[in-house]
């Protein structure tokens, strides 16, 4: 059964600062990785998806990487900003998406 | 990306009443539709996979009975959940995609209030 674990479930950084979020998985036969945001009360916004067959993916600021065989991805984000501050979830699909529980970022002016 | 669309966006409704929530495709076939649910500050939890006119698979844990799923065409699908209680209060959101390798497209949520 695929787990999906993301660390820190919570983080705090000033303006400005390049972070990193992790994110494993158990099971290596996957279809693709994908990294939403999630505002509160709010839906799910798709940042970045990678296909199994693919190491990294780019979308200005947010650099996702995706080494399958350790079963891990990082979400890179780049001089973070007070808008940043949101829920950002890894889901791993195999037969089914399956999400971490996510790390909540807060951004401070 | 493709637009997955949702309705109604919140509801509120009396214990023991039946609700559905409709989910569309609105600019492609989605073959595959899914339901997840999520509770305050948790993450989303898968309750069942819907192909084009196919019974639903439900996850384990998750009552058929009371959380009905009805995908009759390629573009809408739509959960029910019958005789609802305050325990079923939570925020339901769809995913639509159209094909086994492609991508999933979310929804923006339903967010369900049983008094």
């Amino acid at each position: 059964k695929q787990e999906v674990t993301q660390i820190p479930a919570a983080l705090s950084v000033p303006e400005g600062e390049n972070l990193v979020l992790n994110c494993s998985f158990t099971d290596s036969a996957i279809y693709n990785l994908q990294w939403f945001r999630q505002d509160p009360g709010k839906g799910l916004t798709s940042l970045l998806l990678i296909q199994s067959s693919q190491r990294e993916q780019t979308s200005g600021r947010l650099n996702a990487s995706l080494d399958k065989s350790s079963g891990r991805s990082t979400l890179y984000i780049a001089a973070s900003q007070p808008g940043d501050s949101a829920t950002y979830l890894c889901a791993v699909r195999g037969g089914k998406l399956i999400f971490g529980q996510g790390t909540t970022l807060q951004v401070k002016p | 990306g493709a637009v997955v669309s949702q309705h109604p966006s919140w509801v509120i409704c009396k214990s023991g009443t039946s609700v559905k929530i409709e989910c569309r495709s609105l600019d492609f076939q989605a073959t595959t539709m899914f339901w997840y649910r999520q509770f305050p500050k948790q993450s989303l939890m898968l309750m069942a996979t819907s192909n084009e006119g196919s019974k639903a698979t439900y996850e384990q844990g998750v009552e058929k009975d009371k959380f009905l799923i009805n995908h009759a065409s390629l573009t809408l699908s739509t959960l029910t959940v019958t005789s609802a209680h305050p325990e079923d209060s939570s925020f339901y959101i769809c995913s639509a995609r159209d094909g086994t390798e492609h991508e999933q497209f979310f929804g923006p949520g339903t967010r369900l209030t049983v008094l």
